[in-house]
């Protein structure tokens, strides 16, 4: 069964810095990696997917990806107050539609 | 937001009690999840369904039954409810797209309390 680790924190962060946040994963055939952000008592919503190495940059979020080293990150530039959140790590259970694997999330609070 | 609704939000029952959950979208989308979360152990896949009448057991299916007779309609049932099934349980939907069709979007999930 796939795993997927991340750090549970809390991770504090203070305002207008940036913040990063690990995942690392133990399938090496995992060909996508998502991202999703949790406030408290509230459903999951997608920030970002990546598949391929590198960066993915969008808006003040990037992803970074190391297949080689089974690690993707998501760094938070200029963080925000509104930015503290639980962020969870995804990959695909399998090779088609058929669920995520999710990390047990990381518990960020940006410090104003 | 993805177009999807959950029905009850909050629900509490005794233990011994069958539960139905209903998950509804308007995206039209081929698949549905249903996952639940609890402190300590994240997010994990219950049941899944790629198309009407067509399901499949995730991670955690023991207990747990699902049907889907619509698209647009997955149904989670707990036969006899227990303690242990006191969590959040989370729908998502996912399609074949212009993102990696394992990209999911989630419902704004229900609060079940089995006493």
């Amino acid at each position: 069964q796939k795993e997927v680790e991340q750090n549970s924190g809390p991770l504090s962060v203070p305002e207008g810095a940036i913040a990063s946040l690990n995942c690392t994963y133990s399938d090496r055939g995992s060909q996508s990696f998502f991202w999703y952000r949790q406030y408290s008592g509230k459903s999951p919503e997608l920030i970002m997917f990546i598949y391929s190495n590198g960066d993915k940059e969008d808006g003040r979020f990037t992803a970074q990806l190391n297949k080689a080293s089974q690690y993707v990150s998501l760094l938070i530039r200029d963080s925000q107050p509104s930015d503290s959140a639980t962020y969870l790590c995804a990959v695909p259970r399998g090779g088609g539609a058929d669920g995520l694997t999710f990390g047990k999330g990381t518990h960020l609070i940006i410090q104003p | 937001d993805a177009g999807i609704t959950q029905s009850p939000r909050h629900k509490v029952t005794e233990t011994g009690t069958p539960v139905t959950l209903r998950c509804h979208q308007t995206e039209n989308h081929r698949y549905m999840y249903w996952y639940r979360q609890d402190p300590g152990h994240g997010l994990r896949l219950i049941h899944y369904s790629y198309g009407v009448k067509d399901t499949d057991k995730g991670e955690v299916s023991d207990g747990y039954s699902v049907s889907r007779s619509k698209t647009e309609d997955f149904l989670l049932t707990l036969e006899s409810a227990t303690s242990s099934q006191t969590s959040v349980y989370f729908c998502a939907i996912s399609e074949w797209g212009e993102r990696p069709q394992e990209t999911q979007y989630f419902g704004p999930g229900t609060r079940l309390l089995v006493l």
